[in-house]
């Protein structure tokens, strides 16, 4: 079945810089990807998704990159502030017809002010 | 935004008891998950449930687990009998359809400890 391996799983950077995080998977046929945040205490909010389709998407500070051929997700901070600070996981679903989602492990970003 | 609360938020039972928890998911939602984490390891699926049924379920959901959501109350999870592999965050979601097309909201969590 899918493996999704997600790093690092800590990252702490400056406010200002960037960061980014990746998850591999390994089932070529996997359609949908998304990332999610969990601040402390509280639940995963989604941050953003895309389909197989995309390999690029912008939104509010956040760049998901998607490269099929190395079946690889990224998720890019740009100017990390200390309101980022969480985990966030990624997770991917094996087709547009699937209930369930693959996490990965989680990266515990710490943005220092 | 829209907000799955899940009720308590830490548990504890003695191995062999009965435990439910609670999960009280976005009001015109149709569909509803489980998700399993054990600590330092990844958030697993469990389950999916819609219209009175399980739709999928994985491995991890043994036959001593049931769901239900009752009369549009609670979306629930019972484990009868616990297990000490049972202790984990168990996380509730739900969605107006397939994750794929709609956005899943998740709960914080409830932490079960089973002794």
């Amino acid at each position: 079945g899918e493996q999704v391996e997600q790093r690092p799983p800590h990252l702490s950077v400056r406010e200002g810089d960037s960061a980014i995080i990746i998850c591999t998977y390994t089932d070529s046929a996997t359609a949908y990807f998304s990332w999610y945040k969990q601040e402390a205490g509280a639940g995963l909010q989604l941050l953003m998704s895309v389909l197989s389709n995309v390999d690029r998407k912008e939104e509010q500070g956040l760049t998901v990159l998607l490269n099929k051929k190395d079946k690889r997700l990224s998720l890019n901070l740009t100017a990390a502030h200390p309101g980022d600070s969480a985990v966030y996981f990624c997770a991917v679903s094996a087709s547009s017809g699937s209930w369930q989602l693959i996490f990965g492990s989680g990266t515990q970003l710490t943005v220092m002010p | 935004g829209p907000k799955v609360l899940q009720i308590p938020s830490h548990q504890i039972i003695d191995m062999g008891q009965m435990v439910t928890l609670n999960c009280d998911p976005v009001s015109n939602h149709l569909y509803f998950y489980w998700y399993k984490q054990i600590l330092g390891q990844q958030m697993e699926f469990l389950v999916n449930f819609y219209n009175g049924k399980v739709m999928e379920k994985s491995k991890l959901f043994k036959d001593q687990f049931s769901v239900e959501r009752p009369d549009g109350s609670y979306f629930t999870l019972k484990i009868q009998p616990t297990a000490l592999e049972d202790s984990a965050v168990y996380f509730c979601a739900s969605s107006l359809g397939l994750p794929s097309q709609n956005t899943l909201y998740f709960g914080a969590g409830t932490r079960l400890s089973v002794l």
